[in-house]
């Protein structure tokens, strides 16, 4: 069955510390496409990126990278120089083939706070 | 470039009453799915269609039905509200040949009294 564990419920960090959100999925599925979102306080989620099963490169984006691991199940996300902006709901989700209706399943979302 | 449009964007309706959600999907796509987010909660799946048929189905309530009209834009009818239905409803849309690129509504937020 699919399932998304984000252990940590909330983060707090002073500004332009790192920030490392963990995310450890249950797929089973060979094929399967891993996603983070950011929720700000308006409520509107917010795609940061998109990685297949196939695709386990880690990517720099900016401030954000993720580390993808099939081995461990995991795929985790970090934000360097962490800033007050940055504070909002990052969810973690998974999505199956298409026999499986490719419906997201979300974590239970990490809280991260940045304080100035 | 058009994104995906909900409407309304807020909703406050008394117990007993019923409310209708409404998504405009990205122009071209065909396939709608809705997304039920509790307070405090990550969201939760509760429908899709493609090409004006449900294609998939999760933890809906059966005082909820939904549809999708033939200009691929889709309605969700909720019945007999409760409390425990405030929610922000969200509808995501994406096009079937490339299905795990969904683009997400800025969402409907139901207050029920």
């Amino acid at each position: 069955a699919q399932k998304v564990t984000q252990a940590q419920t909330e983060i707090s960090v002073v500004e332009k510390e790192d920030v490392t959100l963990d995310c450890v999925y249950e797929t089973r599925d060979t094929t399967y496409y891993l996603f983070w979102y950011k929720q700000p306080p308006s409520g509107e989620l917010v795609f940061l990126i998109r990685r297949n099963s196939f695709d386990e490169q880690n990517e720099i984006s900016g401030r954000y990278s993720w580390n993808f691991q099939k081995s461990t199940s995991s795929f985790n996300f970090t934000i360097t120089a962490s800033q007050v902006v940055d504070s909002a709901v990052y969810f973690c989700a998974l999505s199956e083939g298409v026999e499986y209706g490719n419906k997201l399943v979300f974590g239970a979302g990490t809280i991260l706070r940045v304080k100035s | 470039a058009a994104g995906v449009i909900q409407s309304p964007r807020h909703l406050i309706k008394e117990k007993r009453e019923t409310a209708t959600l409404k998504c405009y999907p990205i122009p071209r796509h065909d396939t709608v799915y809705w997304y039920q987010q509790g307070p405090g909660q990550d969201p939760q799946f509760l429908i899709s269609f493609y090409e004006k048929m449900q294609s998939d189905k999760g933890s809906i309530p059966d005082r909820f039905s939904a549809q999708q009209f033939s200009d691929y834009h889709s309605e969700l009818n909720m019945s007999s509200l409760e409390l425990g239905d405030s929610a922000l409803y969200f509808c995501a849309s994406s096009l079937n040949s490339i299905l795990n690129e969904q683009f997400f509504g800025p969402g409907t937020r139901l207050t029920v009294l």
